[in-house]
């Protein structure tokens, strides 16, 4: 399936760099747009949830959505090592509750 | 703290042994979902389950797979006759305010040998 494409990484960036996160998604149909993070072996973690295009910030993260060109980015700014984690995007038509369709996931590694 | 409880954790069983992983939500919600994880791979779509009754599953969850909530507060994911290639983690969800929210538990990983 290609709803969604992320590329996998390995990101590796210094502590208090800007990082920035993207995925492309192929249907015009979804609505709402997530981010998650997810730790080795854990659950992945809700971070940020947009619906439709916009902008959305939370602290050092910001959630962009492009509806036209059909791409969401996630920046984190100020880095910090203990945001080393993969992050996935994550989208939903709308159409069926909790259908989520993931991206593969971007392995972060930011070094002190 | 999770929103769900999984249990086991880990669980190691023999191809075509019937396995039974479980989810306890930490409060009351009607929206379920369970979705997998292969090594390497997306997180995928299994099922959604509302109100006692499967609302949505995809092409993953065929036979082989049930899902019910017994005593209407465990929910349950049976694999009937396991394969290698449902080696897995296996995440249960429960659903938020917003559509498409949806909070995971740490997950249950399954290795079949």
């Amino acid at each position: 399936q290609k709803e969604v494409e992320q590329d996998p990484g390995p990101l590796s960036v210094p502590e208090g760099a800007i990082v920035s996160l993207n995925c492309t998604y192929s249907n015009s149909a979804f609505q709402y747009f997530m981010w998650y993070r997810q730790y080795s072996r854990k659950g992945p973690e809700l971070l940020m949830y947009t619906y439709s295009s916009g902008n959305k910030e939370d602290g050092r993260f910001t959630a962009q959505v492009d509806k036209s060109s059909k791409y969401i980015s996630l920046f984190i700014r100020d880095s910090q090592p203990s945001d080393s984690a993969t992050y996935l995007c994550a989208i939903d038509r709308g159409s069926t509750l909790g259908r989520l369709y993931f991206g593969r996931g971007t392995q972060l590694t930011v070094w002190p | 703290e999770p929103e769900v409880t999984q249990t086991p954790s880990h669980q190691v069983t023999q191809m075509g042994q019937e396995v039974i992983l479980r989810c306890v939500p930490i409060s009351n919600h009607l929206y379920f979902y369970w979705y997998r994880q292969i090594l390497g791979q997306k997180v995928e779509f299994l099922v959604s389950f509302y109100n006692n009754e499967i609302s949505e599953k995809s092409e993953i969850f065929d036979d082989q797979f049930s899902v019910e909530r017994p005593d209407g507060s465990n929910f349950t994911l049976k694999i009937r006759s396991t394969k290698l290639e449902d080696s897995a983690m296996y995440f249960c969800a429960r659903s938020g305010v917003n559509t498409g929210e949806l909070f995971f538990g740490e997950g249950s990983r399954l290795t079949v040998l």
